[in-house]
């Protein structure tokens, strides 16, 4: 069946280490997209790519980074310079470039930093 | 700058009573509009979406919204609720044109209560 892996679905972090999130989608989706959800805040957009090789920041990118080398993959990484990176992580994708097309979502990773 | 707002934290309805859950959007030219909904350690799942056409869309689970332009609303409603509405439901916009490049802003979030 199609559709989006994020791994892991848990992870636990000491302070001052770099943590990658895996998102993989067999979809065959050209956009992808990472979401920080905290309680009360809903989700907040953190980078998307529209094609390989190419993305933007979103609203809250500083900390994190990430790379498009392949279609299907946009995984992201939590740097030591996010200041409070203890939350639930979603991954999506669309099938249009301009965002007609639905979201599909993954399950999510919960991050936690000891 | 592109915005959604969503004003309720909280709906609390009786079952069988109808729901409505807020949200207003800013975005510039067309919004395209979105309602997903999710459950407890879960991802989004999609609702239903307005893009164009007529003001009133109709979606899963017996959903619907309606579009309002002159009052930028994309209020989220239901006839007859039941226990397993409950959940929490986000509001979605993004502008249309490939100028703003897909970004697709979230509400906050209302987390809807339905009482047996």
């Amino acid at each position: 069946d199609g559709g989006i892996t994020q791994s892991p679905k848990y992870l636990f972090r000491k302070e001052g280490q770099n943590v990658t999130l895996s998102c993989e989608q067999n979809l065959n989706h050209d956009a992808m997209y990472w979401y920080r959800q905290d309680p009360g805040q809903g989700l907040r957009l953190i980078y998307y790519s529209q094609i390989v090789n190419d993305f933007q920041k979103g609203d809250i990118a500083e900390g994190y980074s990430v790379s498009r080398e392949k279609k299907e993959s946009f995984p992201l990484t939590v740097t030591s310079a996010q200041k409070n990176p203890t939350a639930f992580y979603l991954c999506a994708s669309s099938a249009s470039k301009t965002g007609a097309n639905v979201l599909t979502f993954g399950a999510g990773s919960r991050l936690t930093v000891l | 700058a592109q915005s959604v707002a969503q004003p309720e934290d909280q709906v609390n309805v009786a079952e069988g009573n109808p729901l409505t859950v807020k949200c207003t959007y800013s975005v510039s030219g067309n919004p395209y509009l979105f309602w997903y909904v999710q459950y407890p350690n879960r991802g989004l799942q999609f609702l239903l979406k307005y893009i164009t056409g007529d003001n009133l869309v109709k979606g899963s689970y017996g959903f619907e919204a309606e579009f309002n332009k002159s009052q930028t609303s994309f209020h989220l409603k239901k006839p007859s609720a039941l226990v397993s509405d409950s959940a929490l439901y986000f509001c979605a916009v993004r502008a249309s044109g490939y100028s703003s490049a897909s970004k697709i802003i979230f509400g906050s979030g209302t987390r809807l209560s339905i009482r047996p």
